[in-house]
């Protein structure tokens, strides 16, 4: 059963810095890997997506890696803004055929500070 | 707006009712998703529709839940008389395609509250 891990569950940075959200899974068998950001009272914006054959993925200050061996996964953030702050959410797309099911992590609660 | 369209937005029900959300894809979408996020949980898949097809129904409850995706008109996901641990966020995600390289646009979910 895949499970899907996200560190730090919280996070509070003061603005400009560079920061790392950690994501680790237990199976490697993956077609691809997505991170979204979450707002308060609302649903999950996309930011990334890395297919399995790819090491990393890049969208303006955003940078998602993926070392599928291992089983992780970092999204690295650039000069870091307040509104970067929201719930970071990594999901995997397992192989098992059946379509396109992703199991999530809970998530980091970044907070970018003035 | 073309994204992924929730209604209602917050729902409140009493014990024993039922609860019936909706979901319309993305413009040139026809597969959906539901996922369930309880409080203080991550999301959980239950569901996977294509027009009028259950594709993969393994994350549903065994009882009281069902979801369609009919020919015309948007996937419904009914919760038939809900007790109280059925209050969560349900969300409804599209793809454009069941392959695994697609990848998924969220609502705004439904906000399910049970009295």
């Amino acid at each position: 059963k895949q499970e899907v891990t996200q560190i730090p569950a919280a996070l509070s940075v003061p603005e400009g810095e560079n920061l790392v959200l950690n994501c680790s899974f237990t199976d490697s068998a993956i077609y691809n890997l997505q991170w979204f950001r979450q707002d308060p009272g609302k649903g999950l914006t996309s930011l990334l997506l890395i297919q399995s054959s790819q090491r990393e993925q890049t969208s303006g200050r955003l940078n998602a890696s993926l070392d599928k061996s291992s089983g992780r996964s970092t999204l690295y953030i650039a000069a870091s803004q307040p509104g970067d702050s929201a719930t970071y959410l990594c999901a995997v797309n397992r192989l098992t055929g059946g379509g396109n099911k992703l199991t999530f992590g809970t998530g980091t609660q970044l907070k970018v500070e003035l | 707006n073309a994204g992924v369209m929730q209604n209602p937005r917050h729902l409140v029900r009493r014990r024993g009712q039922e609860a019936r959300l909706r979901c319309s894809p993305m413009k040139g979408h026809s597969h959906v998703y539901w996922y369930r996020q309880l409080p203080e949980e991550g999301l959980k898949f239950m569901v996977y529709l294509q027009k009028e097809n259950i594709i993969d129904e393994s994350g549903m409850p065994k009882e009281r839940f069902s979801a369609e995706f009919p020919k015309e008109g948007p996937s419904i996901l009914r919760i038939q008389q809900v007790v109280r641990g059925d209050s969560a966020a349900y969300f409804c995600a599209s793809s454009s395609g069941g392959s695994d390289n697609q990848p998924q646009h969220f609502g705004d979910g439904t906000r399910l509250s049970i009295l």
